[in-house]
């Protein structure tokens, strides 16, 4: 399918190294904060997400981090491995007005074998 | 179980012309939203319907409308197409109203010539 990595942040690693991937955000209201993984020709997939009164999260083989002082969001993911490499966008979410999702950038990870 | 599926999976239209796309959501799921994800970029909000009423839109013209059946199926229909629609035109949908556990279908990718 067509890449929807073109343009991205690409952060390349080898097969079992930790990857952390970063992402800042600028809404202050936002209280819910998710990680997407989108392959290509596929819609994103959620992987693991933190409330806003918490700073750390941990699933299997990834934790989440999240700083509010300096609105700043970060995936860790263990022992990276080749199915890992996708495109990663983290997601906010501000239920002040409308509860909507709000995406970043993106960040396309590529884990050589 | 079927996740999120989306129809067609790729469409080429020319400009000026009108297209809808479909998407019927999770069984059980209440909830669709509709966002566009233009290439290298993360997607972008565009409208959310829950139980047949539009409870959300994003910073889109009045060229894009929506609408939810009965069944919780949703329509997108675009109007007046410009070269700048082409992007891939995903549905997501939740079990309750808010932006919360939101499931991806794969997308329909728009190309206008």
């Amino acid at each position: 399918g067509e890449s929807v990595g073109l343009h991205l942040p690409t952060l390349s690693v080898q097969e079992g190294d930790n990857s952390i991937i970063n992402c800042a955000y600028s809404n202050s209201a936002s209280d819910y904060f998710i990680w997407y993984k989108q392959e290509s020709g596929k819609g994103p997939q959620f992987i693991i997400d933190i409330r806003s009164n918490m700073d750390k999260r941990q699933g299997q083989r990834v934790t989440v981090l999240l700083n509010k002082t300096v609105k700043h969001l970060s995936l860790q993911i263990a022992a990276t491995q080749p199915g890992d490499s996708a495109v990663y966008f983290c997601a906010e979410i501000d239920n002040s007005g409308y509860s909507t999702l709000t995406f970043g950038k993106g960040t396309m990870l590529l884990v050589s074998p | 179980d079927a996740g999120v599926t989306q129809s067609p999976t790729h469409l080429i239209k020319t400009r000026g012309q009108q297209v809808t796309l479909r998407c019927s959501p999770i069984s059980g799921h209440k909830s669709v939203s509709w966002y566009q994800q233009v290439l290298g970029q993360g997607p972008q909000f565009i409208f959310q319907y829950y139980e047949k009423e539009e409870r959300g839109r994003g910073n889109f013209p009045d060229r894009f409308s929506a609408r939810q059946f009965p069944n919780y199926s949703s329509e997108l229909n675009v109007n007046a197409l410009l070269l700048g629609d082409s992007a891939l035109y995903l549905c997501a949908s939740s079990f309750g109203r808010g932006a919360y556990e939101q499931y991806f279908g794969p997308g329909t990718r728009l190309t206008v010539t």
